[in-house]
């Protein structure tokens, strides 16, 4: 089932500007995880914060969480054509073999 | 490095017929292993992971099973293949010990 619902489905700006999607989810999580993927290819980790963690960042990339509202977002901080990509946030609960539920994802395009 | 290989790329299989995806891992050991599907425009559903050889677990009634016949091998079978079953077909691992998941290339799988 699809935890994770990201907020915008789809976004659009210019070269330089920042990006900025959300996502929410349902149940208590362990951590949380920001995963990129490229049109027909593989997800790449981008960058996983924990539940005791506000906020993480790691180059231009700022990501927080808020365990109360059960919501993160994804910041990208100026923007380049190479970040046109689908980013999905993922959870990861309780489950054994740590299993990730996924959000539906946010088609960022990037134009320049 | 781990390396990480799915195959074919690309697969076009009339309805009814039978299914094998073939992933495997390079460059670890014991890793927990996925396989996940992806409608077009869609975030991943979780259908099999495995934590050892033999040990498969479903998330999702279907017409697919899965197995891992080697430490770094994990197959997706079906020996009927439905409409439905077209998608995008990602494997992906993990280390025990840690909590990111490295995915495949993936394999477009359309059943006409």
């Amino acid at each position: 089932s699809q935890q994770g619902e990201e907020d915008p489905q789809a976004l659009s700006i210019q070269e330089g500007e920042n990006a900025t999607m959300n996502c929410s989810y349902k149940t208590s999580i362990n951590n949380l995880q920001w995963y990129r993927q490229n049109s027909g290819r593989g997800l790449v980790h981008l960058i996983l914060i924990r539940s005791n963690e506000r906020e993480k960042h790691s180059g231009r990339l700022r990501v927080t969480l808020d365990t109360s509202k059960k919501s993160s977002s994804l910041l990208i901080t100026a923007s380049r054509a190479a970040d046109t990509a689908s980013y999905f946030c993922a959870t990861d609960g309780s489950g054994s073999a740590r299993q990730l539920t996924f959000g539906s994802g946010t088609q960022l395009t990037v134009l320049p | 490095s781990q390396t990480i290989h799915q195959w074919p790329a690309t697969l076009v299989q009339p309805v009814g017929s039978p299914l094998s995806l073939e992933c495997t891992v390079e460059g670890t050991s014991n890793p927990n292993l996925y396989w996940y599907r992806q409608a077009a425009g869609r975030g991943l559903q979780l259908l099999f992971y495995s934590v050892g050889i033999g040990q498969i677990s479903s998330e999702v009634p279907q017409n697919l099973s899965a197995s891992r016949p080697q430490d770094r091998q994990f197959i997706l079978s079906s020996k009927k293949l439905l409409l439905s079953d077209s998608g995008f077909y990602l494997c992906a691992w993990r280390l025990t010990s840690g909590y990111e998941q490295y995915f495949g290339p993936g394999t477009r799988l359309t059943v006409t």
